[in-house]
């Protein structure tokens, strides 16, 4: 699987947006971008996942760049609760779902300040 | 969604002995999969379980040291063999719903402390 690259850490305010990059320089063309976050003490949730175009959906949007070599979760206005670690995850599958499991990178640890 | 349910959600053994952790979905699943989360780490997958046939281990892990059963679509075990302090991690058990699904459901994780 190609290699993702995230800050180790970031740190916004509550209601405020929140923009967490990606690097994936050397994506292939059918690997889909994934996120996924794990709050403290609870297995990992799916958050978003896109190819090409930008996505968005409940609870939070996609910006893909047009080299897909970069991305960036964007949460629009951060609550306490979306203080966890973002995973950014490249699958090989063409149907993006991980069939053969998920390779999770450090990722990003969020810290959300009242 | 899936919900799963993981069983014990924690435990602490003794090294030398095994613990057999269980996952039980509420719905028919295509794939199942087994992870570890050592402490303070990411997730490392360990084995794909495959319903009435062996697992498919990643490397670096081999069945005497995992066993995984998968008897039925909703159901899988992984057994953590002759344990030792490393084994100390949370163990997690996903899934997905089809196998062309995007979306990967995760138990709550077994937290297990080996002594």
């Amino acid at each position: 699987d190609a290699k993702t690259t995230q800050p180790n850490s970031m740190e916004s305010n509550e209601e405020e947006p929140v923009h967490l990059p990606c690097n994936h320089s050397t994506i292939s063309g059918t690997d889909y971008i994934h996120w996924y976050r794990q709050l403290p003490s609870q297995g990992p949730e799916y958050v978003i996942h896109g190819l090409t175009s930008n996505v968005n959906n409940r609870m939070a949007s996609l910006a893909i760049a047009e080299d897909r070599k970069s991305s960036t979760l964007i949460l629009h206005r951060a609550t306490l609760r979306d203080a966890a670690v973002y995973y950014c995850i490249l699958s090989l599958s063409l149907a993006g779902g991980g069939a053969d499991g998920l390779t999770f990178g450090k990722g990003t640890h969020l810290i959300i300040q009242p | 969604s899936a919900v799963i349910s993981q069983k014990p959600s924690r435990d602490i053994c003794q090294r030398g002995t095994s613990l057999t952790i269980q996952c039980q979905v509420d719905s028919q699943v295509t794939m199942m999969f087994w992870y570890r989360q050592q402490p303070g780490q990411s997730l490392t997958l360990i084995a794909t379980a495959n319903q009435g046939s062996e697992a498919t281990y990643e490397s670096g892990f081999v069945i005497d040291k995992f066993p995984i059963s998968r008897p039925n679509l909703t159901f899988s075990t992984l057994t953590v063999s002759n344990m030792s302090p490393e084994d100390s991690s949370i163990y997690l058990c996903s899934v997905l719903r089809g196998r062309w699904d995007t979306e990967a459901f995760f138990g709550q994780g077994t937290r297990l402390t080996v002594v």
